[in-house]
Order: C-alpha cells, then sequence, then structure tokens
C-alpha cells in the first residue's frame, strides 16, 4: 500500500458523459500527478499540480482537466467522453515537485 | 522531448535464471531514472531510482540496475529469479532539475515459469 488513494475503484459510463475521478495524496506530500494507462498508448503523463497549483502538463486533452484542493487532495474531470478515453486513471504523489512519485491503485474507466 | 525505449516487451524465464531487462532513454540534460513494478492487478510500485552518485543502484528484492550515461541506458538485472516475480515491469524517466511527469518506456512483461 502506497498511501496514495484513489476513488472510484472502477466507473463505467456512457459517450458523452462526464466524470470526475479523486485522488488522495500520501500525508505530507504536496504534489499531485495524473497518468493514463491504455493498451495503444501506454503510461502517459496527464498533469501535475504542486501545492494547490498547475505545475506541469503532459498530453492532457482539452476535455480533462483537474485541480488540487487546500487539502491536498486532486480531482480530474474527463467531460464529453469517447470510447477511447477507455483507460487505468492512475493519481501519483510526491514530497516535493521532483521527488520520487508513489502511485495510488488506480481508477478503471470504462466507456460505452 | 523525453523518450524511453524497453527492447524486450515479453521476456520468459524459468525460476533461478537471471534477468536483465534493457532501458535506454533519450534525453540530452540530467535526468532521474526509475524502474516500477506492477503486479497482476495491481498499482505501480517503486523498485528503484537513480538520482545522481555511485550509477549501481540496488532496490527492493534482490533487484539493481546500473546506469551508463555514455550509452543512455539504465538496465535492470536481478541474478536469480523468482515465480513471485512474474509482473509487467516499467522503466521511466524525468529531467533532473524540472518538474516534469515520468516519461515510461511501454513496460516489458515478465513471465517466471516455475
Amino acid at each position: 500500500d502506497s498511501g496514495v488513494t484513489q476513488t472510484p475503484k472502477h466507473l463505467i459510463t456512457a459517450t458523452g458523459q462526464r466524470v470526475t475521478l479523486r485522488c488522495s495524496p500520501r500525508s505530507g506530500d504536496l504534489s499531485v500527478y495524473w497518468y493514463q494507462q491504455s493498451l495503444d498508448q501506454g503510461l502517459q503523463f496527464l498533469i501535475q499540480y504542486y501545492n494547490g497549483e498547475e505545475r506541469a502538463k503532459g498530453n492532457i486533452l482539452e476535455r480533462f482537466s483537474a485541480q488540487q484542493f487546500p487539502d491536498l487532495h486532486s480531482e480530474l474531470n474527463l467531460s464529453s467522453l469517447e470510447l477511447g478515453d477507455s483507460a487505468l486513471y492512475f493519481c501519483a504523489s510526491g514530497r516535493f515537485s521532483t521527488d520520487t512519485q508513489y502511485f495510488g491503485p488506480g481508477t478503471r474507466l470504462t466507456v460505452l | 522531448a523525453q523518450s524511453v525505449s524497453q527492447h524486450n516487451h515479453h521476456v520468459i524465464l524459468s525460476e533461478a535464471a537471471s534477468l536483465e531487462l534493457g532501458c535506454n532513454y533519450s534525453y540530452g540534460g540530467t535526468v532521474n531514472l526509475f524502474w516500477y513494478v506492477q503486479y497482476p492487478g495491481q498499482h505501480l510500485q517503486l523498485l528503484l531510482k537513480y538520482f545522481s552518485g555511485d550509477p549501481l543502484v540496488k532496490g527492493i528484492k534482490g533487484f539493481e540496475a546500473e546506469f551508463i550515461k555514455s550509452k543512455f541506458s539504465f538496465n535492470l538485472r536481478k541474478p536469480s529469479v523468482q515465480w513471485s516475480d512474474t509482473a509487467e515491469y516499467f522503466c521511466a524517466v524525468n529531467s533532473g532539475g524540472g518538474a516534469d511527469g515520468l516519461t515510461f518506456g511501454k513496460g516489458t512483461h515478465l513471465i517466471i515459469q516455475p
């Protein structure tokens, strides 16, 4: 157990819908990262927040957004969902902006 | 942009065999290097990491990796594998001084036969 929690564990929804994935970092970690893991794209970095502010952006689609709240938990919002958005979404946390990242168990999103 | 290549996508070994998984990265600056393992149905776990210093890094579960700067490589090794090492192994890199997320290789699916 890495200490990073993610909810929900599984999510099934339809195309065009919007969902929110939640991540709570390890105690004391200020940095939260979001990744997408799919069969065709592999593991891809989406976005990073550090102490409430966006720090780095990866291959995140415009339909996706994230935020980090004052209690340091983070939410990833996915809208206008497409079949291709079906994937495992991982959250990771770290103590500093360039520290080792510890991964959560992931949320498996299925878009039908 | 950074990129990571893992040359072996599927590896099948017998128990007690030695393991070496290749990882090459492409990046001109200072890098941090990582190996993560993903057991079936589980999340990514850190095996070992290299930030600086001794290029031979020892990790958990008897794994080690060697950073060879001239070859842009960070190969993972284990002298004697066990059935419980069956998993997906990912090499990853991020820039040493920056705040980028990790760039991952495609992964190596390792199967250990008893």
